[in-house]
């Protein structure tokens, strides 16, 4: 079975560009979340999907970063303008609800450096 | 709000030697709670899932408790090995996920 697939695994940017990363679930499972993860904290949730509707996404800073799940399968995560502290690794989970036994599966990460 | 905080951030212990990792949590209204290990630069690989209504959960040398009315899971590792050197990570899946920050193991051969 495949995993979580994310890309790219490693990015370098200057501040006030942007950047884009995508992210492809396991198949068959509705709820998609991205998190950001800082050096030394565990993973904080940015966004969670299920389907292609957003469930929560309070931790989202709307004024730069956005993302979108069409069709209810993949998604992308953008940040413009980024800034310094964006600097960290945006890892993609997916899982089946969790009132029906969901377990989280986690991709590789994309790692963000800026500069 | 959920909190989730894991004790000790750091521990270096002998190779062979038990021992065991703690995560406290504040609301006990969960779905299940999820043990992960992350090595260096890799994603999370989830280790151990306690659904709300069990009390562990075991998978060879690794076993998970879960005390819900007491907001605490227990991972205990038995026999370490170098191998086992890396952060692990517990999860409260709620209505969303909290993670604690992680305990980052040493084990010295």
């Amino acid at each position: 079975e495949a995993g979580v697939a994310q890309s790219p695994r490693y990015k370098i940017i200057e501040k006030r560009q942007s950047v884009a990363f995508w992210c492809n679930p396991i198949s068959g499972h509705a709820t998609l979340y991205w998190y950001q993860q800082i050096l030394g904290q565990g993973p904080k949730l940015l966004i969670q999907f299920q389907n292609n509707g957003v469930v929560d996404d309070s931790q989202l800073p709307k004024d730069r970063f956005s993302a979108e799940r069409l069709k209810g399968v993949d998604s992308t995560l953008k940040i413009q303008p980024a800034k310094l502290e964006d600097s960290a690794v945006y890892l993609c989970a997916s899982s089946f609800p969790f009132q029906l036994t969901g377990e989280l599966f986690f991709g590789e990460g994309s790692r963000l450096t800026v500069l | 709000k959920q909190e989730v905080t894991q004790i000790p951030a750091a521990l270096s212990v002998p190779e062979g030697e038990n021992l065991v990792l703690n995560c406290s949590f504040t609301d006990s209204a969960i779905y299940n709670l999820q043990w992960f290990r992350q090595d260096p630069g890799k994603g999370l690989t989830s280790l151990l899932l306690i659904q709300s209504s069990q009390r562990e959960q075991t998978s060879g040398r690794l076993n998970a408790s879960l005390d819900k009315s007491s907001g605490r899971s227990t991972l205990y590792i038995a026999a370490s090995q170098p191998g086992d050197s890396a952060t692990y990570l517990c999860a409260i899946n709620a209505g969303k996920s909290t993670f604690g920050d992680g305990t980052t193991l040493t084990v010295k051969p």
